[in-house]
């Protein structure tokens, strides 16, 4: 099957700093990548739609200053995390679509980003 | 949107048929139904896809009603390995990929 990655998969910063959470198709062109956050024990909660070469597009409640989505090519998306704080500590996780009509979802391994 | 819904978790035994159900009553006509499991700290797992009917593959089954309103997982002869949690998600390549609770599926020896 398609194959997704994430780098890093494990990040840990101090809060205030940025980080940078990258995102690769790596067999395929992704038309649309979906960016998703998970806390313990929950399940995954959409962040933002983003399509390449547009801005992206933030689910309700998601600051779009704080997160910054860029999807400038069909295999890259990026996700920076700006001033972070502990709160933001979380298991990020991207998926990326070929853009078939079937709605296959391929996803990344996912990238815990500790804040301290 | 499509909302689905799940039972939170269920509980199995190794060798047993496992049938998890999600309803998804506002289905839209373009959307699909696509399962995914997902262990944890790990990214979701595709697990089989349908549009309506039957369909089956190495590790599962999906079947779907005429009406399209609910689906039902079905994994034979599961193992520890199987557990996991699985969730149902309802919709078009571009949009609507919003996850909901998921199931909880515990396997015992």
């Amino acid at each position: 099957g398609a194959v997704v990655s994430q780098h890093p998969s494990r990040v840990i910063c101090k809060s205030g700093t940025s980080v940078k959470i990258e995102c690769r198709s790596l067999d395929f062109q992704a038309t649309t990548m979906f960016w998703y956050r998970q806390f313990p024990k929950q399940s995954l909660m959409l962040m933002a739609t983003s399509n390449e070469g547009s801005k992206a597009t933030y689910e309700q409640g998601v600051e779009k200053d704080k997160f910054l989505i860029n999807h400038a090519s069909l295999t890259l998306s990026t996700l920076t995390v700006t001033s972070a704080h502990p709160e933001d500590s979380s298991f990020y996780i991207c998926s990326a679509s070929a853009g078939v009509s079937s709605g296959e979802l391929f996803f990344g391994e996912g990238s815990r980003l500790t804040v301290l | 949107l499509a909302k689905t819904t799940q039972p939170i978790s269920m509980d199995s035994y190794e060798g047993q048929e496992v049938n998890i159900t999600c309803s998804h009553n506002n289905i839209a006509t373009n959307d699909y139904i696509t399962w995914y499991q997902q262990f944890p700290s790990q990214g979701p797992r595709f697990i089989i896809q349908g549009y309506k009917t039957k369909v089956t593959n190495e590790v599962a089954s999906l079947f779907i009603p005429a009406d399209r309103k609910s689906s039902t997982l079905s994994l034979p002869r599961v193992s520890l390995s199987d557990t996991a949690v699985y969730y149902c998600l309802v919709g078009e390549w571009d949009n609507d990929m919003r996850f909901g609770a998921g199931t909880r599926l515990t396997v015992k020896p």
